[in-house]
């Protein structure tokens, strides 16, 4: 079956500290591939997306993520985070890679930053 | 611009009672919306893709019967949870996308409690 992996439930960082959260997917065709935020009491956002070209993507907030194919990974990173980047992290896959757009998603990273 | 709405954010109703969500975009034209669950700590689960003017597409275990969707126009879907039992309790967040775009855009998700 088609899944998402995010390797880490809770991971917990001190202010500045450099982040990197997994994502491992198990579809073997074209996908798309999202990362999407979810701070405390607010909706889901988009962080960022690869569709296609340059498997190093940048999104908003200082946050990039790289695809790699071989690995059928596609990491979220981030050099020094701040108390703001609190919250909860999803990775999520376009299987169809853009066909019918339907999303699967990791179970989703919680990032606690300490000020 | 990108703004997905849902009514109500919170809903608590008597076993048995049927419950309306609606999803709405508020700037742009929906061609697709997509109704999730979420248990607590869980990843979010599709349960259905609606485009507008047809019948839904429903995921493999999700009934059809006892999750209504409808998609009567371009900015709105709604979804109707009809006889509720305290099982059906959770989180249901729709999203929305364009004929243009391969993004969804998330709407900040309507908490069913059914006693």
């Amino acid at each position: 079956a088609q899944s998402v992996s995010q390797h880490n439930h809770h991971v917990i960082l001190s202010e500045a500290a450099s982040l990197e959260l997994g994502c491992n997917y198990s579809y073997g065709g074209t996908v798309n591939l999202f990362w999407y935020v979810q701070y405390p009491g607010q909706h889901l956002q988009l962080l960022l997306k690869y569709f296609s070209g340059d498997p190093l993507v940048k999104g908003i907030k200082g946050f990039e993520a790289e695809f790699i194919k071989s690995k059928f990974s596609f990491n979220l990173r981030k050099p020094s985070v701040q108390w703001s980047d609190t919250a909860e992290y999803f990775c999520a896959v376009d299987g169809s890679g853009g066909s019918n757009y339907k999303l699967t998603f990791g179970k989703g990273t919680l990032l606690t930053v300490n000020p | 611009g990108a703004v997905v709405s849902q009514h109500p954010s919170r809903v608590i109703c008597k076993s048995g009672t049927s419950v309306k969500i609606e999803c709405r975009s508020l700037d742009f034209q929906a061609t697709t919306m997509f109704w999730y669950r979420q248990f607590p700590k869980q990843s979010l689960m599709l349960m259905a893709t609606s485009n507008e003017g047809s019948k839904a597409t429903y995921e493999q275990g999700v009934e059809k019967d006892k999750f209504l969707i409808n998609h009567a126009s371009l900015t709105l879907s709604t979804l109707t949870v009809t006889s509720a039992h305290p099982e059906d309790s959770s989180f249901y967040i729709c999203s929305a996308r364009t004929s243009k775009s391969d993004t969804q855009y998330f709407g900040p998700g309507t908490r069913l409690t059914v006693l």
